[in-house]
């Protein structure tokens, strides 16, 4: 059972764009969403994240917006660069500790 | 570097051979996780420790897989008898007692031929 859904599977955007990247969960006792970037041959590292009752958080060029009454949240990426290019996957966490459960990933490419 | 270290970063093995893997956290965490990776996935949570206690385990650890932390420190998880299903990328990553995210090694990428 899939309780992350992630989309798009996949997105090529040029150099500046915006890159936007969607997630829906179905548990409502997920209580923390984190975004991850992985690179090919690397493990994923904490790239942002935000807690249900916040419905948007920006860090630099990246922002995560919340909807918690549709369940769904997005990770925007302003004026997007080749080096952002990588797979990116939406998580959420229960209790209270890092065991998270990962959407599919959106392998991101941004062309120049 | 001191960040999560895994050895090996890669391994071959045979049908039924046993393989074990092992990870070393940060090195203030107390927590560590395992997760396992196939290709186009996102990660799937195998299990859990805090200090050395393993306080959870997936339905995904069958029989043949078990994990330890003996002294709270490094981890191994270990797969017995490996079957061709078992080719993944096994992560490890650490934590805090209330960190705000856990931090992954880069993975050991196991081939079962």
């Amino acid at each position: 059972q899939q309780q992350v859904k992630q989309s798009p599977q996949s997105l090529i955007v040029q150099k500046g764009g915006i890159s936007i990247i969607n997630c829906a969960y179905e548990n409502t006792a997920f209580d923390y969403f984190p975004w991850y970037q992985q690179f090919p041959g690397k493990g994923p590292a904490l790239l942002i994240a935000i807690r249900p009752d916040v419905s948007e958080k920006k860090e630099g060029r990246f922002t995560i917006s919340f909807n918690k009454s549709a369940k769904q949240f997005s990770l925007h990426i302003m004026d997007s660069q080749p080096g952002d290019s990588a797979t990116y996957f939406c998580a959420a966490r229960t209790g209270g500790y890092q065991k998270v459960t990962f959407g599919t990933g959106t392998k991101l490419q941004v062309i120049p | 570097d001191t960040g999560v270290s895994q050895d090996p970063r890669h391994k071959i093995t045979k049908r039924g051979q046993n393989v074990t893997f092992r990870c070393d956290p940060i090195s203030e965490h107390n927590r560590l996780y395992w997760y396992r990776q196939t290709l186009g996935q996102g990660p799937e949570f195998l299990t859990y420790f805090q200090n050395e206690a393993q306080l959870e385990k997936s339905r995904l650890l069958s029989d043949r897989f078990s994990a330890e932390r003996p002294k709270g420190s490094f981890s191994t998880l270990e797969i017995q008898r490996t079957e061709q299903g078992d080719s993944a990328m096994y992560l490890c990553a650490s934590s805090l007692v209330g960190g705000v995210g856990a931090f992954f090694g880069q993975g050991t990428r196991l081939t079962v031929v």
